[in-house]
């Protein structure tokens, strides 16, 4: 269990819907980034948050939107969806920015 | 230049065999070269880790080679066993540490 919690595990919905997906990093990390993971596919960065402010930008989709609340907690918002949107979206925390990251276990997202 | 390229995409090996499985990078900034494990349903897990100070880094039965001057790195997985089955990805990062990723490698332990 690497502390990474998160939320829902597994979401189906239709295009053109809109989701979110939440993250609790682990106790006393400041960092978090999302990941996302298409079928037998690597890793895509989307962005990264530290203590509340946005640290570094990926390959994010302007459809697509996160914060990291004064809690630390983080939200990816998922709008207008489309079916290759399809994916495994990843959570990872570090205590600082860092390349050594918690990763948690997904939210697998299934667009129908 | 901030790319990082595994190779290769999937592997098949013997149990008691070894795994190796390799990675080049281009950007000499890189000064933090990590490792991670990735089960089927799981998130990737941070396995091993080298910095270009040292050649080699051991941890059981995973080793990093490491060669700065041609820019490479691997993961030499010794007396491989099926509970090893999993995707290993490189990364690279530098002094933002931001981590640049390699593309995966599917790794199967044959019993």
């Amino acid at each position: 269990d690497s502390g990474v919690t998160q939320t829902p595990k597994h979401l189906i919905t239709a295009t053109g819907q809109r989701v979110t997906l939440r993250c609790s990093p682990r106790s006393g990390d400041l960092s978090v980034y999302w990941y996302q993971q298409s079928l037998d596919q690597g890793l895509q960065f989307l962005i990264q948050y530290y203590n509340g402010e946005e640290r570094a930008k990926g390959n994010i989709l302007e459809r697509f939107s996160a914060q990291q609340f004064p809690d630390l907690h983080s939200e990816l918002n998922l709008s207008s969806l489309e079916l290759g949107d399809s994916a495994l979206y990843f959570c990872a925390s570090s205590v600082q920015p860092s390349g050594e990251l918690f990763f948690g276990e997904g939210s697998r997202l299934t667009v129908l | 230049q901030q790319q990082v390229k595994q190779s290769p995409q999937s592997l098949i090996v013997q149990k008691g065999g070894i795994s190796i499985i390799n990675c080049a990078y281009e950007n000499t900034a890189f000064d933090y070269f990590p490792w991670y494990q990735q089960f089927p349903g799981k998130g990737p897990a941070l396995l091993i880790a080298i910095r270009p100070d040292v050649s080699e880094k051991k941890e059981g039965r995973f080793t990093i080679s490491f060669n700065k001057s041609a820019k490479q790195f691997s993961l030499h997985i010794m007396d491989s066993q099926p509970g090893d089955s999993a995707t290993y990805f490189c990364a690279a990062s530098g002094s933002n540490y931001q981590l640049i990723w390699g593309a995966g490698t599917k790794l199967i332990i044959k019993p």
